[in-house]
């Protein structure tokens, strides 16, 4: 059964640093690109943040670039999202998700608040 | 970026009536693989996305029959034939094809 299961949320102040991480189970995973997704408080999906299978190619929205670093360790079968210099915008609950164009399994999510 | 736009945002549909998403984006969404990906997801209250349909009209395992994906070149409509209790929620489209990907705001369906 896949499954995919993200940790690491919480509260942090403004300019804080946190990173998540998404362990998968049930697939090959060295050979999906995984992506980041979220969801700010009454608001909709956005997405975040998408790797591919090897690690060697990476893309991020406009909001997070510069402040955020998606990486994997295959061999741990996990998934992780650096983040840095964060701000009141992205409080949000994080999902990790298989795939990227259309993607199947998602997480439940992780709560991340940013707030003083 | 390709803007994904959905109507109507708010949508009460009674017991056992139909129901339809439209979803419009600002570019083609054919890839150049020749496939559009294009995809819908429902978001129960408290629970992570669900994707339903995929690469247009593709139902995902378990989605009911009464769900249906249509459209091509930028319009695109999710259908629920008669809807039921368990459909309450909010639906996403999304756009796979372009860089950075992106969703619909989102429709929020309720029950009259």
């Amino acid at each position: 059964e896949v499954q995919v299961l993200e940790s690491g949320g919480g509260l942090v102040q403004p300019g804080g640093s946190l990173r998540l991480s998404c362990a998968a189970s049930g697939f090959t995973f060295s050979t999906y690109m995984m992506t980041w997704v979220r969801l700010p408080p009454g608001k909709g999906l956005e997405w975040v943040s998408t790797i591919t299978g090897s690690g060697g190619g990476t893309y991020y929205a406009d909001s997070v670039k510069g402040r955020f670093a998606i990486s994997r360790d295959n061999s741990k079968n996990t998934l992780y999202l650096q983040m840095n210099s964060l701000r009141a915008e992205d409080t949000a609950l994080y999902y990790c998700a298989r795939g990227t164009m259309n993607p199947d399994y998602w997480g439940q999510g992780t709560l991340v608040t940013v707030s003083s | 970026d390709v803007v994904m736009t959905q109507s109507p945002l708010s949508l009460p549909v009674t017991l056992g009536q139909p129901a339809s998403i439209s979803c419009r984006s600002s570019q083609g969404l054919v890839h150049s693989d020749g496939n559009t990906y294009l995809s819908w997801f429902q978001q129960r209250p408290g629970q992570s996305p669900r994707r339903l349909i995929y690469r247009v009209s593709n139902r995902d395992s378990g989605v009911p029959d009464r769900f249906s994906g249509s459209g091509s070149g930028t319009d695109f409509t999710l259908k629920i034939s008669r809807v039921e209790a368990e459909d309450v929620g909010v639906y996403y489209c999304m756009q796979g094809t372009h860089w950075p990907r992106t969703f619909g705001q989102g429709t929020k369906l309720e029950i009259k």
